[in-house]
C-alpha cells in the first residue's frame, strides 16, 4: 500500500516561514491535498491539488509537489497556525493520509 | 453554507455495532461523495471509505471490508456509517467529509462523533 511520510514536528519562529514535507514514491504524479487540524476540531482543507487554496484560506499558505516530495509552506507564521498538518493523496482507489506534522510557533 | 452535522457520541460494548449519521445541507447532497475518516485519541487520520449518494456505490478501505457499511437516505440528505463487531481499538472520533469535485480533496467535514467501545 502507498505510504506518505511526514516529519513528526516542525518549529517556526513567529513571522518566519515553515515548510512541511510529505514524502511518497513518485508523489509528484499525484494530486496532493493538505489539511490543518487544531486540537478538538475537525480537519480543514488548506491546499488542494498541490497548490490551490480554498476560499478563505490565507495566501500565506502555499504548496508544491515534485518528484518524491510535496511541500506545504506557511509564510509569516502566526500563533494561530499552530496545529497538526496532514497531507493526503488518492491511490489505488484509496484516500491515503500522511503521518501528520505538529507545527509549533515559537 | 455547506454543513455536515453528525449524530452524538456513542458508548458501545465490544461486539456491538454503531451507526453514525451525517446530515448534509447547503448543497445538492447527491452531487458529492461522502467519505468517512476516523481518528483515535492522539493518533492520525485514517480513511475508512466513500459513498456516492446518487448511486449508492461504495468503496471501503481493505482494513474495514466486511465490517463497515455506508448507506444514505437521499430524502433527508443524510449519510450513514455502520461499523460492526466493535472492539476497543475502534474507540475514536469518526468524521464524515465531503469529497470535492474533480479531485479537490475533502472540502467540508462534519464536527465528528466520538465512539467509545468499552465493557
Amino acid at each position: 500500500s502507498y505510504e506518505l511520510t511526514q516529519p513528526l514536528s516542525v518549529s517556526v519562529a513567529l513571522g518566519q516561514t515553515a515548510r512541511i514535507t510529505c514524502g511518497g514514491n513518485n508523489i509528484g504524479s499525484k494530486n496532493v491535498h493538505w489539511y490543518q487540524q487544531k486540537p478538538g476540531q475537525a480537519p480543514v482543507l488548506v491546499i488542494y491539488r498541490d497548490s490551490n487554496r480554498p476560499s478563505g484560506i490565507p495566501e500565506r499558505f502555499s504548496g508544491s509537489n515534485s518528484g518524491n516530495t510535496a511541500t506545504l509552506t506557511i509564510s509569516r507564521a502566526q500563533a494561530g497556525d499552530e496545529a497538526d498538518y496532514y497531507c493526503q493523496v488518492w491511490d489505488s482507489s484509496t484516500h491515503v493520509f500522511g503521518t501528520g506534522t505538529k507545527v509549533t510557533v515559537l | 453554507q455547506v454543513q455536515l452535522v453528525q449524530s452524538g457520541a456513542e458508548v458501545k460494548k465490544p461486539g456491538a455495532s454503531v451507526k453514525v449519521s451525517c446530515k448534509a445541507s447547503g448543497y445538492t447532497f447527491t452531487s458529492y461523495d461522502i467519505n468517512w475518516v476516523r481518528q483515535a485519541t492522539g493518533q492520525g487520520l485514517e480513511w475508512m471509505g466513500w459513498m456516492n449518494p446518487n448511486s449508492g456505490n461504495t468503496g471501503y478501505a481493505q482494513k474495514f471490508q466486511g465490517r463497515v457499511t455506508m448507506t444514505r437516505n437521499t430524502s433527508i440528505s443524510t449519510a450513514y456509517m455502520e461499523l460492526s463487531s466493535l472492539r476497543s481499538e475502534d474507540t475514536a472520533v469518526y468524521y464524515c467529509a465531503r469529497g470535492g469535485i474533480a479531485a479537490a480533496g475533502l472540502d467540508y467535514w462534519g464536527q465528528g462523533t466520538l465512539v467509545t467501545v468499552s465493557s
